[in-house]
């Protein structure tokens, strides 16, 4: 059980386009879901805090503009990058928590966003 | 804000062996817990292990131990038996009990020999 998803899990697009990725948790409700970016052999960065039903919270220095984050149900987070640039190509990871008490995060298998 | 710090960019160790990786984080929360998590090459996280500041015990699971030293603010990963399928990228990363939020250390990369 705590299966996230990704979709889709590798995107090429060009500069100037929107891209969306979708974040699902297969098997359980989860109220919270986050965003990060990961690049090559780093570490990740918390982008922002997705709850379902509320606007997402922003972690500093990140461009809520750019990364639109909406979170419709309580399977499904959806990160939207707004006239992408060679720059925003990363590795993004969503997570989800399951129970707060058990305060675990699941991840999805990342998504590989290449602008070209 | 909670500074996460691993010291080693690279590990290598024997297979069967056992290495250690080290974590320091900086807070002033009380409350909070404490993971390690696991990246191999398919970059699919999973977590290896967890530890609530509020116990004392090390938490282990199997061959993964952790030495948790909550006044030297210290939290480190003891693998041992070393399996060439524990190569991988180890995060150790800190939440704060209030919001759940995940802060990562840089990240160790450990390489198991054959």
């Amino acid at each position: 059980g705590a299966v996230v998803s990704q979709h889709p899990s590798w995107v090429i697009c060009k500069s100037g386009t929107s891209v969306k990725i979708e974040c699902r948790s297969l098997d359980f409700q989860a109220t919270t879901m986050f965003w990060y970016r990961q690049f090559p052999k780093q570490s990740l960065m918390l982008m922002a805090t997705s709850n379902e039903g509320s606007k997402a919270t922003y972690e500093q220095g990140v461009e809520k503009d750019k990364f639109l984050i909406n979170h419709a149900s309580l399977t499904l987070s959806t990160l939207t990058v707004t006239s992408a640039h060679p720059e925003d190509s990363s590795f993004y990871i969503c997570s989800a928590i399951r129970d707060y008490l058990d305060n675990e995060q699941f991840f999805g298998p990342g998504t590989r966003l290449t602008v070209l | 804000a909670q500074t996460v710090t691993q010291s080693q960019p690279e590990m290598s160790v024997q297979e069967a062996e056992t290495v250690t990786l080290s974590c320091t984080y900086d807070t002033s929360e009380s409350n909070y817990y404490l993971f390690w998590y696991k990246q191999p090459p398919s970059r699919q996280m999973i977590l290896v292990i967890r530890q609530e500041a509020y116990k004392q015990q090390n938490a282990t699971e199997n061959r993964f131990s952790v030495n948790f030293q909550k006044a030297a603010k210290s939290f480190s990963l003891k693998i041992s038996d070393s399996q060439l399928g524990d190569t991988a990228m180890y995060f150790c990363a800190f939440m704060k009990r209030a919001d759940y939020k995940l802060s990562f250390g840089a990240g160790t990369t450990v390489t198991v020999r054959a």
